[in-house]
């Protein structure tokens, strides 16, 4: 059964950096999956930040493009997210998610993790 | 700036059929952008309902299915239990690995 474990500060400042990890069970990051990150502000919807593949080729979200980067560490069977210069808007839970390499939706998820941004 | 359109709420009764839907904001929504359809409890996770317009995720039952209606992808929901009551999300698949949500349907059942 595949499993993701998202992890990371929960607590960034504005203008800072959001730095966060999905570790993954189950399956091995250089599959034939992508590897998803979606976000979801309080209150509000679900929101798609990008995705990345084992060999490092990456598709983000024109709205975030500009502030994010998803990388992936085989070594530890993990990818990470980073978005930078953060504001309150960007306040929200984390999600990671695979999508299946033959498919195009997200298969499985991760339980989300809480970031606030604030001072 | 591509938007994809959800009814904002929605109301069912108990053992009753309810249909929510998933358009475009231009254009219609064909099998091309590989509908699918999550649920999502308060402070879950959401679940993975439906792929591939009708295509059932592993362990969902068959009150759920999917189709196209209209233009519009669409999720039924046949004989809706109270634990039904849930945001419904779509999203479509844009191509160049790009994913788009629907703003989500809040059910209630009652």
């Amino acid at each position: 059964q595949v499993q993701l474990q998202e992890s990371g500060p929960g607590l960034v400042k504005p203008s800072g950096t959001l730095s966060l990890s999905c570790g993954v069970s189950g399956d091995s990051i250089s599959s034939s999956n992508w590897w998803r990150w979606v976000r979801q502000t309080p209150g509000k919807g679900l929101e798609y930040i990008g995705e990345i593949y084992h060999s490092g080729s990456a598709n983000y979200n024109p709205s975030l493009k500009s502030r994010v980067t998803i990388s992936v560490d085989k070594s530890k069977n993990q990818f990470s997210l980073k978005l930078t210069s953060v504001t309150a808007a960007d306040t929200a839970v984390y999600f990671c998610a695979r999508r299946d390499g033959y498919k195009y939706f997200f298969d499985y998820w991760g339980q989300g993790t809480v970031v606030t941004v604030s001072s | 700036q591509t938007v994809v359109t959800q009814e904002p709420s929605f109301s069912v009764s108990p053992g009753g059929t309810v249909t929510l839907t998933c358009g475009l904001s231009s254009g219609s929504v064909s099998p091309n952008y590989y509908p699918s359809w999550y649920q999502q409890t308060p402070g879950q996770a959401p679940r993975t309902l439906i792929y591939d317009t009708n295509t059932r995720s592993s362990g969902v039952p068959d009150r759920f299915s999917g189709s196209i209606l209209r233009n519009k992808a669409a999720l039924t929901i046949t004989g809706a239990l109270a634990h039904d009551e849930s945001d419904y999300y779509c999203a479509l698949y844009m191509g160049s690995g790009i994913s788009v949500f629907g703003g989500g349907t809040k059910l209630t059942v009652l």
